[in-house]
């Protein structure tokens, strides 16, 4: 059965600091890697789509990278802007349904 | 550009009413999702529709019915509420079941049974 986790479970930064989210998973074959950013009263909207092991992604201050098991998204120099919930989700080799995580609730502080 | 559009937005029943969410997309995708979101817990699928015609569950289907009316449209019942559906619904879209692209979803309906 395919899993996700995603720590840590809150992160409260000031602005201007750096850190990482993580999002480890298991599942049978991996086609994709999904981040997305949801908002307070939103639908979880899409940043970021991974493939393979060593693969990055970047768009503004976030970075996603892909190793077997797990991916981070490192958010650089963070902006109140960017509070929000990221949740990351997978899709595998059966391909029918994606997998999502808890989230990680950032909470960045001016 | 609309994308995919949820209503109602809010709603709150008591125990045993029955109710019926709707969902409508307008970017001509084959499979359409429904799930529902609860603190600590993420997003659990319910049923989907991978094509116009089909419905399949999910990881969470019971307590619910899904009828997808058209490609644009794929409806959440519930017909005889329980406190434990109390939570946030989303309706979501992508052009093809299989096909490696993200989904796209609506902004909820937060249903609270009493």
């Amino acid at each position: 059965e395919d899993q996700v986790t995603q720590s840590p479970e809150a992160l409260r930064l000031q602005e201007g600091e750096s850190s990482s989210l993580n999002c480890s998973y298991t599942v049978s074959g991996l086609r994709g890697l999904f981040w997305y950013r949801q908002d307070p009263g939103k639908g979880p909207e899409f940043l970021f789509t991974l493939y393979s092991a060593g693969e990055e992604k970047e768009k503004e201050r976030l970075k996603a990278t892909l190793t077997k098991k797990e991916s981070f998204l490192h958010i650089t120099a963070p902006k109140p802007e960017d509070s929000a919930t990221y949740l990351c989700a997978v899709l595998d080799n059966y391909g029918q349904n994606f997998v999502f995580g808890p989230g990680t609730r950032l909470s960045v502080l001016p | 550009n609309a994308g995919v559009t949820q209503t109602p937005k809010f709603q709150v029943l008591k125990t045993g009413q029955s109710m019926t969410l709707q969902c409508a997309q307008d970017m001509n995708h084959n499979s359409m999702y429904w799930y529902r979101q609860d603190p600590g817990m993420g997003l659990r699928l319910i049923y989907y529709s991978a094509s116009e015609g089909t419905t399949d569950k999910g990881e969470v289907p019971n307590g619910y019915n899904v009828s997808r009316l058209n490609k644009r449209e794929f409806s959440l019942r519930l017909e005889s509420a329980a406190p434990s559906q109390t939570s946030v619904y989303f309706c979501a879209s992508n052009p093809r079941v299989k096909e490696v692209k993200p989904q796209h979803f609506g902004d909820g309906t937060r249903l609270s049974i009493l």
